[in-house]
């Protein structure tokens, strides 16, 4: 079936510091990937997606490569802020192969921006 | 425009009482989903449903079932709680297949 891994957090970063947050999935079909991000008490929120493979999903600074090749979908930010400490999920979405279109996540990484 | 909301948000139970938690979007959404949270597990899908009058088991459907007669909403219920059932759970929508899923806030359910 569909699985997602993502790194095992907690990150903490300083502020302006580089931000990799690694993504794999498993998938029968041809999935979509996403990353989504959830605030202290909110809800998630979508952050990027991406359709096919070689597409670059990018919002608010970061960005992420779909690699279907190493079936990896990493989050990046050049520069991270305060404002960027939640928790990021790593979802896909797949739609082929006999799936059933559902959404699968990953277990999610927080991560905590000092100044 | 209001998106997916959920009620309640927070809801306290005894063991062995019932309760439905109620999703309702208003993007005239095909897919639409319930999750819970667990520390440590992300989120775990109980059931969804691909339109109107359908519904399917999610990876952890045991405890939970599920309604759509109406295309908006989307009701999560549970007969007889358990305190495993302690969770933040959230329900969501999608157009269709390959696109993003809109989220609601949470209901935040504690089973004493």
């Amino acid at each position: 079936g569909d699985s997602v891994t993502q790194m095992e957090g907690p990150v903490t970063l300083s502020e302006e510091a580089f931000l990799t947050i690694n993504c794999t999935y498993t998938a029968t079909g041809y999935p979509s990937l996403f990353w989504y991000v959830q605030y202290p008490g909110e809800g998630l929120q979508l952050l990027l997606k991406a359709t096919k493979a070689d597409d670059k999903g990018s919002n608010k600074g970061f960005e992420a490569t779909y690699r279907k090749e190493t079936t990896s979908f990493h989050l990046e930010k050049g520069s991270v802020q305060v404002s960027d400490s939640a928790v990021y999920f790593c979802a896909l979405s797949d739609h082929g192969g006999g799936s059933n279109y559902k959404l699968t996540f990953g277990k999610g990484t927080l991560l905590t921006v000092n100044p | 425009n209001a998106g997916v909301t959920q009620t309640p948000k927070f809801r306290v139970l005894k063991t062995g009482q019932s309760m439905t938690l109620l999703c309702a979007q208003d993007m005239n959404h095909e897919y639409m989903y319930w999750y819970r949270q667990d520390p440590g597990m992300g989120l775990r899908l109980i059931h969804y449903s691909v339109g109107e009058g359908t519904t399917a088991k999610g990876e952890v459907p045991d405890g939970y079932n599920v309604s759509r007669l109406k295309k908006q909403n989307f009701l999560l219920g549970l007969e007889s709680a358990a305190p495993s059932q302690t969770s933040v759970y959230f329900c969501a929508s999608s157009r269709n297949e390959g696109t993003e899923a809109f989220f609601g806030q949470g209901t935040r359910l504690t089973v004493v």
